[in-house]
């Protein structure tokens, strides 16, 4: 596609629920990020994924926090067990190159999570 | 530890003035800095993008300065527009790592009034 494309836009669940994100990253790019943003802070890196290497999962912030993502495709952000601190916006971005030279992120719009 | 630091956290100015975002970081061994526009509801969107040598980089109404000695950048908008409001981010790439080694400011909020 054209850009990076993320569903739901919003998701309003119940705690203790559990929550699946998807990504859609653009055509042929082989760097896949997941980020979440709290209200009035700077994103934090929860995993990276590059081609077909193992995933950088360092950033997930607990054993509820689970991404896959099957080859250069699609990738699914899945939370368990949702607790209301999880509430944030969960913004994906995709690069044509995994290396921090002149390559740029894409971000999608971000799936606006509220856990009550 | 590495971390960026911008200020102010929120700004409001009048249309068609000018404004300044500064960023400063302790990110080392630094790469790149990156100003990104974030607007209300939408992922982020890359502005321009400064290298260990780059000093000024323009891209037009636009100006980003880097002083790698001090370690510190700014944004320096010119003849604001009530578009131009939104949540400016500084992000800064570590030497050799992959980009999701990347660290965020927390953002600027520039609010234009007409």
């Amino acid at each position: 596609g054209a850009g990076v494309s993320q569903s739901p836009s919003n998701k309003v669940t119940e705690k203790g629920k559990d929550v699946e994100l998807r990504c859609d990253p653009i055509s042929g790019h082989t760097a896949l990020y997941w980020y979440r943003q709290r209200l009035g802070q700077g994103l934090e890196f929860l995993i990276y994924f590059q081609g077909n290497s193992a995933p950088d999962k360092s950033g997930l912030p607990s054993d509820r926090f689970s991404a896959e993502r099957t080859g250069e495709s699609v990738s699914t952000l899945t939370i368990q067990r949702t607790q209301q601190e999880d509430s944030a916006v969960y913004l994906c971005a995709s690069s044509s190159s995994g290396f921090s030279g002149a390559n740029v992120l894409t971000f999608g719009a971000g799936s606006r999570l509220t856990v009550l | 530890k590495n971390q960026v630091e911008q200020s102010p956290q929120s700004l409001i100015i009048l249309e068609g003035k000018n404004c300044t975002l500064q960023c400063n970081y302790t990110v080392s061994p630094f790469s790149n800095l990156r100003w990104y526009k974030q607007d209300t509801g939408r992922g982020p969107v890359s502005l321009t993008i400064m290298t260990f040598s780059e000093n000024t980089k323009s891209n037009g109404r636009y100006t980003a300065t880097l002083d790698a000695d001090t370690k510190q950048s700014s944004l320096h908008i010119t003849a604001s527009q009530l578009s131009d409001s939104a949540s400016y981010i500084c992000v800064v790439s570590v030497r050799g790592s992959t980009l999701g080694r990347l660290y965020f400011g927390r953002g600027t909020q520039l609010t234009v009034w007409p």
